[in-house]
């Protein structure tokens, strides 16, 4: 399974975009990269997955470079509300299982 | 329904007592995992099913862990003689093969005093 590194935390302030930065240096060629964001007790929530290049939903963005070793997240004009932690994982799904590894995340911080 | 639902939502017990989580995932998904987050911690995987069957149960801390899924629905996480360090949140998560996301439910907040 592709160990995943990302920051422990970050700040931002309400309105600013906010790019967190996940490493998976031994990604292999079937894993995907899935972010999911947890509120304090609360299960994670999905937040976007990819596979390469960019990614768009309603929530945020996902860039994958063309090696495929890191991935960044791009949250646009923050909230108070997206203050959570966010998990970088890869994993692949041609089993139907995917063995989630969650590392410790990324701690967001939105403030006023 | 119309996500995954655990219960308790939160179970308060003493050491060397036996306690049972239950999972109900989302209708139809065949896959459910077990997960375990200690306080400030990332999750630690215990346990997935497929169905009925449980392939990968390498998670699983010690032999005092067991769990079980019938009718490939519900699942249940039976922790006997409980210590102190299995006080956490059990979260359970199911997906279907047609997804490539698993969905959360709430969690069993576990405290043994």
């Amino acid at each position: 399974l592709a160990k995943t590194t990302q920051p422990i935390s970050m700040d931002s302030y309400e309105g600013q975009e906010v790019n967190i930065t996940c490493s998976h240096n031994n990604i292999a060629t079937n894993d995907y990269i899935t972010w999911y964001q947890q509120f304090p007790s609360q299960g994670p929530r999905f937040i976007i997955q990819g596979y390469k290049t960019k990614v768009t939903n309603e929530v945020a963005s996902l860039f994958i470079p063309a090696d495929r070793k890191s991935s960044t997240l791009s949250l646009p004009r923050v909230s108070l509300s997206d203050t959570a932690v966010y998990y970088c994982l890869v994993g692949d799904y041609e089993t139907g299982f995917q063995k989630l590894v969650f590392g410790t995340g990324t701690r967001l911080l939105v403030s006023p | 329904g119309a996500g995954v639902s655990q219960s308790p939502s939160n179970k308060v017990t003493e050491k060397g007592k036996d306690v049972e989580l239950r999972c109900d995932p989302i209708s139809g998904h065949t896959a459910l995992y077990w997960y375990r987050q200690s306080l400030g911690q990332g999750l630690e995987f215990l346990i997935y099913f497929q169905g009925n069957s449980a392939p990968d149960k390498s998670g699983l801390p010690s032999d005092r862990f067991s769990a079980e899924r019938t009718g490939g629905s519900v699942s249940t996480l039976t922790i006997q003689r409980t210590q102190q360090e299995d006080s956490a949140v059990y979260l359970c998560a199911s997906d279907g093969r047609d997804t490539d996301t698993q969905y959360f439910g709430p969690g069993t907040r576990l405290t043994v005093l």
